[in-house]
This record gives C-alpha cells, structure tokens and sequence, in this order.
C-alpha cells in the first residue's frame, strides 16, 4: 500500500506545463525530502529528482520540484512526447524506517 | 557505475516459495543499503523490503510475515525470498541501491532492469 497520494492521470500538449502533486504527512513528507522517478513504458524506475529540487545529471532543466509542508509538487515545463511515463515520488519515513512511495501519476501528451 | 540484475525463475507455482537473486556489478554491497521492488501489471510501485550487509533489514509490513532479504558478499548478491505466493504476487521485481553510502533513504540512482515472474499453476 502506498503511503503518499498523487492523482492518478495528468496531461497536456507539447509544449505545456503539467504539475503532479504529492500528499504525504509529518512522519514523511514533512520531515524529509522528496525523490522523484520516472518510469517509461517497459522500464525500470529513474531518479528524476532528489532532495526536493536537485536534478542528476542529465536530467534536463525542464523537470523541477518543490516541497512544502506535508506536500510536494514535480513540475515538467517545455512538455515533450518523450515525457509520457510514470511518475513516482518517494520519502523517507521516518515513523515506518522505510521509504514510502506515492501511488504513481500517468502522464500522456495529447 | 554499479549495475544490478535480477535472476529467478519466471514461472512459480501457488502456494511455493519464490527466490529471486540481485547480481552487483562494479561496486562492493558493503556501506550501501539495497532494496526490492515490484510492480504488478499496470500497477504501482511497491517497496518489499532492505538489506544493509551486516546491519539491519526491514520489509513493508504487508508482506514481513513472508519475505526476508539475505546478502551473500563472497559473491556480491543479495537474495529475496517470498513464502506462500499467489497470483497476487504475480509482478515484475527489481532491485535497487540507495544513493548514499550507510543512509537508508528514499534516493535510489541504480537499479536492475526487472525480472518478471508469474504465479501460476
């Protein structure tokens, strides 16, 4: 069972910007940062993003994050059709010792 | 770059247990914890539980009373091992390490591509 909450779907055009949001509490969220990964069709999870608005090399500019309180944010500006994948953030929690996992949200490019 | 690959049977028969084997490659499993994963088709990801060689392991609790985790460093393998499978087990497992050297975390910058094994009889 996942322990952070993100909508399921989001979408857009090329070129637009799409937000996927991150619910989480105290114990995660609200006390450590956030990973994001993106998984393409058939392939293993990659880090997208850590400690909340750090991108790994190679990780194009047009991914970014941010954290606040219990809730985290990716934001993918400049949409591109290689963009359509999985996204997945993740926390330390702190009260489960364990990394929890958001439930995944779908982007498609119309 | 450490690489990881996943090795099992793909194919488990209900009720059996199933063990899966993590290869690392091009660095040691000392100093780093290492995690499974998996995926049931079309589903979310699910985190099953981390080894730390020498140090402590911890597994989601939905599945503590059936998984547990090993480390072999002779041969630079860490191992999962599920008891009682069914077709809800039926998913693809992956391997992955976490980013920092003695941190548990949520950063995991190198994973396995996946190995898929199907529950059935």
């Amino acid at each position: 069972q996942s322990v952070l909450t993100q909508p399921p779907s989001a979408s857009g055009t090329p070129g637009q910007r799409v937000t996927i949001s991150c619910a989480g509490s105290s114990s995660n969220i609200g006390s450590n940062y956030v990973s994001w990964y993106q998984q393409l069709p058939g392939t293993a999870p990659q880090l997208l993003i850590y400690g909340s608005d750090q991108r790994p090399s190679g990780v194009p500019d047009r991914f970014s994050g941010s954290q606040s309180g219990t809730s985290a944010s990716l934001a993918i500006s400049g949409l591109r059709p290689e963009d359509e994948a999985d996204y997945y953030c993740a926390a330390w929690d702190d009260r489960l010792s364990a990394p929890a996992l958001g439930t995944g949200t779908k982007v498609a490019v119309l | 770059q450490v690489q990881l690959q996943e090795s099992g049977p793909g194919l488990v028969k209900p009720s059996e247990t199933m063990s899966l084997t993590c290869s690392v490659s091009g660095g040691s499993i000392r100093n780093y914890y290492w995690s499974w994963f998996r995926q049931s088709p079309g589903k979310g990801l699910e985190w099953i539980g981390y080894i730390y060689v020498s140090g402590p392991t911890n597994y989601n609790p939905s599945l503590v009373n059936r998984v547990s985790i090993s480390a072999d460093t002779s041969t630079n393998q860490f191992s999962l091992k599920m008891t009682s499978v069914s077709g809800a087990d039926t998913a693809t497992y992956f391997c992955a390490r976490e980013a920092d050297m003695n941190r548990a975390g949520a950063r995991f910058t190198s994973w396995g591509q996946g190995t898929l094994v199907t529950v059935s009889s």
